[in-house]
């Protein structure tokens, strides 16, 4: 079965720069999530989108911004990169909310 | 805002044995969801089992069992015949799409260990 697809695996940035991650959820899933996880740490929702529109929103950073395309992919665009920045990305899809989600294997950041 | 608690950060079992790891939680709604989430070494995130609140009768997925108290706000799973591949790391999370969405909010995990 198809599963939540992240690119890159893998991203090092100079502090100050841009990333960009993407997202491809399960086709027919309505909804996708960014969480971030923290070395050690449990994962924080980001925000969220619903049929391509915002619907939710965490502790998502100013200089972090994201959205959902016509084809249901999403990106999550990561400014004025900091160390503290470093983490794993998780993306995540859901159809029916209460079934819980899948989530993608996520993308591992490192900015030095 | 609710909270969810895992009071175990690590905990070791033998192969075969059963092993119960704890989690509490803090809502004032009545109508949610709760799930354990197993991550191993990978980092991948991957569903173990859920609960809905409005249903009494505890979860089940072949060696993983819940035992759901909704008024003490406790969600405990049980692995039993605890294999080596159940070695990761188990949150807890909880959702509530009435006020938060269908966000999920984790706790901060136990580290379980599984010894041959």
């Amino acid at each position: 079965a198809a599963g939540v697809i992240q690119s890159p695996r893998h991203l090092i940035k100079e502090k100050r720069e841009t990333a960009t991650l993407k997202c491809y959820p399960i086709p027919r899933h309505d909804t996708v999530y960014w969480y971030q996880q923290g070395p050690g740490q449990d994962p924080q929702f980001l925000i969220s989108f619903y049929e391509k529109m915002q619907s939710d929103k965490g502790s998502i950073p100013d200089r972090f911004s994201a959205q959902q395309f016509s084809d249901y992919h999403s990106e999550l665009n990561m400014s004025s990169l900091e160390l503290g920045d470093s983490a794993l990305y998780f993306c995540a899809s859901s159809r029916n909310q209460g079934y819980g989600y899948t989530f993608g294997s996520g993308t591992r950041l490192t900015v030095v | 805002a609710q909270t969810v608690t895992q009071s175990q950060p690590e905990m070791s079992v033998q192969e075969a044995e059963t092993v119960t790891l704890s989690c509490t939680y803090d809502t004032s709604e009545n109508n949610y969801y709760l799930f354990w989430y197993k991550q191993p070494p990978s980092r991948q995130m991957i569903l173990v089992i859920r609960q809905e609140a409005y249903k009494q009768q505890n979860a089940t997925e072949n060696r993983f069992s819940v035992n759901f108290q909704k008024a003490a706000k406790s969600f405990s799973l049980k692995i039993s015949d605890s294999q080596l591949g159940d070695t990761a790391m188990y949150f807890c999370a909880f959702m509530d799409q009435e006020t938060s969405g269908s966000r999920l909010t984790f706790g901060e995990g136990t580290q379980l260990t599984v010894n041959p």
